[in-house]
């Protein structure tokens, strides 16, 4: 059985950068057909997709998000990272790591989400 | 960017009852790349169904999707006490990826 676990700093200062690495189990992130994601939801609100990464490194991002999103891969480590840049308070949220099929996009899999506040 | 807009906001109906859905888009979803997902106080969301209308695995047949275009429908054809909970749509046809804002099934 697939199993994603988030991991990363809960608390971020504004305008620092929140760091987020996604380890994944009982699957290799190297598989063909599949492409690793995040996805965000503010307390109390609706759903965001941040971005994916396939095994090659190829990335595909959010544009509301603009240049402030990296998402990287680490095959070796079969595990996935997200980092995002000059954070404010509208960044606050739960964070999800999750895979979709390739080309299709739809998520399968998630992690349990971790929460992640910024606050000075 | 497309905008989903999913309707009503709160469904109040008792277990056994029917519970219909609604997800429109503010322009076509592309070969009906639409999913939708359950999710459960404290919970990641859950995959329900792909492609409009294909049941993601392990979900029971209670569970329906229909539609195309811009109109998308989900059917929960006799609500179970473990239905209850915020349900969204979400398209993969074009990029940005987007959700819509949710549907609250509650109990009445």
């Amino acid at each position: 059985q697939l199993q994603l676990q988030e991991s990363g700093s809960g608390l971020v200062k504004p305008s620092q950068t929140l760091s987020l690495t996604c380890a994944v189990s009982g699957g290799s992130i190297s598989s063909g057909g599949y492409s690793w994601s995040w996805i965000r939801q503010p307390p109390g609100k609706g759903l965001e997709w941040i971005g994916n990464i396939y095994h090659s490194g190829r990335t595909y991002n959010n544009p509301s998000l603009k240049s402030r999103v990296t998402i990287s891969v680490d095959t070796s480590k079969n595990q996935f990272s997200l980092k995002l840049s000059s954070v404010t308070a509208a960044d606050t949220a739960v964070y999800y790591c999750a895979r979709a099929i390739a080309a299709r996009t739809y998520f399968d899999y998630w992690g349990q989400g971790t929460l992640v506040t910024v606050s000075s | 960017e497309i905008v989903l807009t999913q309707s009503p906001g709160t469904l109040s109906l008792s277990p056994g009852e029917r519970a219909t859905l609604s997800c429109r888009a503010s322009q076509s979803v592309s070969s009906d790349y639409l999913a939708w997902y359950q999710q459960k106080p404290g919970q990641a969301p859950r995959l329900l169904i792909y492609g409009t209308s294909s049941r993601a695995t392990g979900i029971p047949d209670r569970f329906s999707g229909s539609g195309s275009g811009t109109d998308f429908t989900l059917t929960i054809s006799r609500l179970e006490p473990e239905d209850f909970a915020v349900y969204y749509c979400q398209q993969y046809g074009s990029s940005p990826l987007t959700f819509g804002g949710g549907t609250k099934v509650e109990i009445k």
